[in-house]
């Protein structure tokens, strides 16, 4: 079975400029996470979707938003890019919310978007 | 707010010999569940090791076993054996039964330097 697969692997944008990066989690997935990991860091947590609904928002500004589509997919958008927005996006995807034992989350391999 | 802390930006370890990873977190949650990732060059997160807070006993996975105090909030990792791929950064990370997100909080991450 795939992994979690995101695109693109690497972006280049512009400060203000507008970006989209996608996911797809693993088959039969419903739940998917995004996170933010800046270069030395550890991942910060941005959102997480279940069922096409959020369920939970990091400490982000509004410039970030998310949606997950009905094939379980989603999408995270950041309107006009900072400098500070530079970092290596990751996906993660999990069976669903519900109590564990579904609790681990496999993560993608990132999107590495540098704002120049 | 629940914190995750590694005061280990960097540890070496010669091939086939143990390394200790340390961890330290802050909560003031009874229930919740603490995990290892590597994040190997490669930047796809894999999940090592986790250890669910309401079982004494230390979680064991091949080569990698943890120390959990709960008292002291500690969550040490020890690989033992070590091999050449195990060099990556290593992230602890903790998540609330509580928070209906299920997000992942991490640490800084350790760098694990292998010498053959």
């Amino acid at each position: 079975d795939a992994g979690v697969t995101q695109s693109p692997t690497h972006l280049i944008k512009t400060r203000g400029q507008h970006v989209t990066l996608r996911c797809s989690p693993i088959s039969g997935h419903k739940s998917v996470s995004w996170y933010q990991q800046v270069l030395g860091q550890g991942p910060q947590f941005i959102f997480q979707y279940y069922e096409k609904e959020e369920r939970g928002r990091g400490n982000f500004p509004d410039r970030f938003s998310a949606r997950q589509f009905p094939n379980y997919s989603s999408e995270l958008n950041v309107n006009a890019l900072l400098l500070g927005d530079s970092a290596l996006y990751l996906c993660a995807s999990s069976p669903g919310v519900p109590p564990p034992p579904s609790y681990e989350q496999y993560f993608g391999p990132g999107t590495r978007l540098t704002v120049t | 707010a629940q914190t995750v802390t590694q005061s280990q930006p960097e540890m070496s370890v010669q091939e086939a010999e143990t390394v200790t990873l340390s961890c330290t977190y802050d909560t003031s949650e009874s229930d919740y569940y603490l995990f290892w990732y590597k994040q190997p060059p490669s930047r796809q997160m894999i999940l090592v090791i986790r250890q669910e807070a309401y079982k004494q006993q230390n979680a064991t996975e091949n080569r990698f076993s943890v120390n959990f105090q709960k008292a002291a909030k500690s969550f040490s990792l020890k690989i033992s054996d070590s091999q050449l791929g195990d060099a990556a950064m290593y992230f602890c990370a903790y998540r609330s039964r509580m928070d209906s997100s299920y997000k992942l909080i991490f640490g800084s991450g350790t760098r694990l330097l292998v010498r053959p």
